[in-house]
């Protein structure tokens, strides 16, 4: 099945920025967004149509989209934003998520 | 407060059949478009099968099409799937979404915490 490309893992050190990437051609003309999953909790979104931030979810976090590929930052980031991201997008028939990226803080 | 509860899993013989509840609340059923996510342990989420707001439309992954049925009853706020010819590999967590969508993007702003199939023998 068809599936969004992230890295696994990305390491980031406390109070630095991190990116994670999310590529594919589906992403040129959809909008994509963004969950935090925290092991043994469900999703929470963090990020919609590429750059609106839910309410709740700290500045820190934003997004972007430029041909196909979504990218998720983390400013200044904290230990409580280790978990695992996914990004997810539609296209009209199928919603597709990334393989997922497991982000550590240390 | 706004909550979905799945309720329905457990543990199932391969080729069984399951069915699926999510009851929501706390917020107008109908104007969500619901979807099934679900994930394997260890594994990523992968999208099961989605549902208008209305009910009138429906969407399936091609791993589960022709195996599983999504359907709402928006008097009684709740989300099903039908799950006909489980296999080992449709183990996983399920989750109940809820969320927007449109042409260019559908998005899931509500989370249940998710209920636990597990196919066996």
């Amino acid at each position: 099945s068809y599936e969004f490309t992230q890295p696994p893992s990305v390491s980031v050190s406390p109070g630095q920025t991190a990116s994670i990437t999310c590529s594919g051609d589906k992403l040129r003309d959809k909008y994509a967004c963004w969950y935090q999953q925290k092991p043994g909790q469900s999703p929470v979104l963090v990020m919609y149509q590429d750059t609106k931030r839910p309410s709740g979810i700290p500045e820190r976090f934003s997004g972007s989209s430029s041909g196909s590929t979504a990218t998720l930052t983390i400013s200044g980031t904290q230990a409580m934003d280790e978990a695992g991201y996914y990004c997810q997008a539609w296209d009209s028939s199928t919603v597709v998520f990334g393989g997922g990226t497991k982000l550590t803080v240390l | 407060e706004v909550q979905l509860v799945e309720s329905g899993g457990g543990l199932v013989q391969p080729g069984g059949s399951l069915r699926l509840s999510c009851a929501g609340s706390g917020f107008t059923f109908s104007s969500y478009a619901m979807s099934w996510v679900r994930q394997a342990p260890g594994k990523g989420l992968e999208w099961v099968s989605g549902i208008s707001g209305s009910g009138f439309t429906t969407y399936y992954a091609d791993s589960v099409k022709g195996r599983f049925t999504i359907s709402r009853d928006n008097s009684k706020n709740t989300l099903y799937l039908q799950m006909n010819s489980l296999r080992a590999d449709d183990t996983a967590v399920y989750y109940c979404a809820g969320g927007d969508y449109g042409d260019l993007s559908w998005y899931f702003d509500l989370w249940g915490r998710g209920t636990l199939i597990t196919v066996s023998s």
